[in-house]
């Protein structure tokens, strides 16, 4: 079955305890995108990725760090978490990849991380 | 500033009406825009895009515009269902980039 998995899909942690989120989809994707998303603020995106080592950032990258060294995985990470980044993050990826339209999103389940 | 609203308040409509969803952006300049569902809790799923040379796209019960001069997009969904009930988001490319904004979606409400 074509999808995005994300883990943990909950998580509780304490400020400045470095975290990874993992993202990994089964698609032969090429465009990968993290979003978090807070009521009232709606989804906004973290950082994308084009393809292998190619990453980039979107509205709100402060605080966060990816790697895209594998075409399938794109985890998120926190190495300092704050109360602030207290939210629910989606994964996504798409067929998109430099050189092709764009194409639609297909988000994972979602992980929902509380900063203490 | 750059900015794509959609409407915050919930529309709530009876059964078998046709629903209509708007999503307008000001300083943009987007090749594509396209339309999310949301359940509670659960991710995003797409529905439709439709490209800036494209006035309108269909699919079943769904019909999308696309007016870049008005800057705006409109969704319906005709014969709306219960099952329609959620938040609808729309997305659009950052000027032909692939960086995507968001909006903050429209929750629709689907009376039996």
């Amino acid at each position: 079955e074509a999808q995005v998995t994300q883990n943990p899909r909950y998580l509780i942690t304490v400020t400045g305890k470095k975290l990874t989120v993992t993202c990994s989809q089964n698609m032969n994707h090429e465009y990968m995108s993290w979003y978090r998303q807070d009521p009232g603020l709606g989804l906004r995106q973290i950082y994308y990725s084009m393809n292998v080592e190619v990453t980039d950032k979107g509205d709100v990258p402060e605080g966060y760090k990816v790697s895209r060294k594998e075409k399938r995985n794109f985890p998120l990470i926190l190495e300092s978490p704050s109360p602030n980044q207290t939210s629910l993050y989606f994964c996504a990826s798409s067929l998109s990849g430099r050189g092709h339209p764009m194409y639609e999103q297909y988000f994972g389940p979602g992980t929902r991380l509380t900063v203490t | 500033s750059q900015k794509i609203e959609q409407n915050s308040e919930a529309l709530n409509i009876q059964e078998g009406k046709t629903a209509t969803l708007t999503c307008n952006y000001t300083n943009y300049s987007p090749a594509y825009l396209q339309w999310y569902r949301q359940d509670p809790g659960r991710g995003p799923v797409f529905l439709l895009l439709i490209r800036e040379n494209e006035k309108e796209k269909r699919k079943e019960r769904l019909k999308v515009t696309f007016d870049t001069t008005l800057k705006q997009s409109l969704f319906h969904i005709t014969a709306s269902q219960p099952a329609d009930s959620a938040t609808y988001l729309c997305a659009l490319d950052v000027d032909s980039s692939y960086k995507l904004i968001f909006g903050s979606g429209t929750r629709l409400l689907v009376r039996p």
